[in-house]
């Protein structure tokens, strides 16, 4: 079946390194999403891609789809302690009727 | 504007009964999605609800099930509660246009004793 990986499933930073998480599909995506989770919270959405090559920034996060829409990712420039938390990728397909695939997510800690 | 509530914040079980949890979603949004989150784990997908009608459904037995209303509002049932059943539950409500975003709630920890 459909699947979303996304790797790595923990990445431990100094603080002031930069991280990155992986997120890559097995069938062609409409659109992907990346949600934060901080410890003890919800998923809360970040961003959303819907075009092939597409790049966003928001501050130090920087969000990149993939050219052929089945990858993105997730760079954080400088991390801060309150980058802390579990970054979740979310790729929507119509393949099938629509789905909403969440990755297995990145728990980020950040050591100060 | 109120976001997504979610009721009760915990609920505390014994194996073989049974688990009602609620989900009230942003007003105007017509879409409700049920995961369950196990103790530092990933989102499963249980559920998808939209304009009442079940459209979608995880990898889960049928003992999980649930329902959406008029209102949009949404109930979990999880039947002959079994001790891995304990998790957070999260419930999310999009507009239903599809391509969407989630907006979830603050959860219900189920505790299965």
């Amino acid at each position: 079946g459909q699947q979303v990986m996304q790797i790595p499933q923990y990445q431990h930073v100094q603080e002031g390194e930069d991280f990155t998480t992986y997120c890559n599909s097995s069938t062609t995506l409409s659109n992907i999403q990346w949600y934060k989770q901080r410890p003890g919270g919800h998923p809360v959405f970040l961003i959303q891609l819907v075009k092939s090559g597409e790049v966003k920034k928001q501050k130090r996060l920087t969000f990149q789809f993939g050219e052929a829409k089945k990858n993105s990712s997730l760079h954080i420039t400088a991390t801060q302690t309150t980058d802390v938390g579990t970054y979740f990728c979310a790729g929507q397909t119509l393949t099938g009727g629509f789905k909403t695939i969440f990755g297995a997510g990145t728990r980020l800690f950040v050591k100060a | 504007e109120a976001g997504v509530t979610q009721s009760p914040t915990h609920l505390i079980k014994t194996r073989g009964q049974q688990a009602t949890l609620r989900c009230s979603p942003i007003s105007g949004h017509t879409s409700v999605y049920w995961y369950q989150q196990a103790l530092g784990l990933g989102l499963q997908f249980l559920l998808w609800y939209d304009e009442g009608e079940e459209r979608n459904r995880g990898n889960f037995p049928p003992r999980f099930s649930g329902r959406q209303f008029p209102n949009y509002s949404s109930e979990l049932n999880v039947n002959a509660l079994e001790l891995e059943d304990s998790a957070l539950y999260l419930c999310a409500s999009s507009d239903g246009t599809g391509e969407d975003i989630q907006y979830f709630g603050a959860g219900t920890r189920l505790s299965v004793l």
